[in-house]
């Protein structure tokens, strides 16, 4: 079965500042993909990023890279700059590759101070 | 390209009825998956639709059901609503072959009296 650990139930970072959000994730399947969301409050998930299992590069895309250490298996989430809309709840999932069934961890609530 | 539509956005239901939430993915995403998310559980998957057919199922009773239409427009039906039911349900679309990301709609906010 496939497990999703968010260590972290709230954090705070001053703006423009860097933060990471850690995941660690447990699977005994070579191919999966793991992602990152981030929940406003108003609910809705938005898709952040991706990195999948055989990539040799860690993914980025603009303000947010994915910390991917496969031996360790974590893939841990870096915001550069924080702004004050990065405020919201981030999800980390993950899920093997020919199943869309997507497993969440709990979820990391990210307070960004002005 | 427009974005996941989930109608209606808000239901309040009483015990024992039944509920259809509706989902309309992206234009030309195959799969549709449902998800419900409560404080206490967190995001827990449903099942999974793709070309009309259920490929993946989580682990809830078989009060829960879906279906997807041809033109992957996909319903979610709960029956003799619980309580615990209580939840926002989050619908999200995808190609569907091998691994992509998932792109959800606003969610449906179920609340059962």
């Amino acid at each position: 079965a496939q497990k999703i650990t968010q260590t972290q139930p709230g954090m705070f970072v001053q703006e423009k500042e860097a933060v990471t959000l850690d995941c660690t994730y447990d699977t005994s399947d070579p191919s999966y993909g793991l992602f990152w969301y981030k929940q406003p409050s108003s609910g809705e998930m938005i898709f952040l990023i991706y990195q999948g299992s055989y990539d040799q590069q860690n993914a980025t895309e603009g303000r947010y890279s994915l910390n991917f250490q496969k031996a360790r298996k974590s893939a841990n989430l870096v915001i550069s700059a924080s702004q004050l809309g990065d405020s919201a709840m981030y999800f980390c999932a993950m899920s093997r590759y020919n199943f869309n069934k997507f497993y969440f961890g709990s979820g990391t609530k990210l307070n960004v101070k002005p | 390209k427009a974005g996941v539509t989930q109608t209606p956005r808000y239901l309040i239901k009483t015990r024992g009825q039944q509920v259809t939430l509706s989902c309309s993915p992206i234009s030309g995403h195959r799969s549709v998956s449902w998800y419900q998310q409560t404080p206490g559980q967190g995001l827990q998957f449903l099942f999974e639709y793709f070309s009309e057919t259920q490929r993946n199922k989580g682990n809830f009773p078989g009060r829960f059901s879906g279906r997807q239409f041809s033109n992957s427009r996909s319903e979610m039906n709960v029956s003799t609503l619980e309580l615990g039911d209580s939840a926002l349900y989050l619908c999200a679309s995808s190609l569907g072959e091998s691994l992509h990301e998932q792109f959800f709609g606003p969610g449906t906010r179920l609340t059962v009296l």
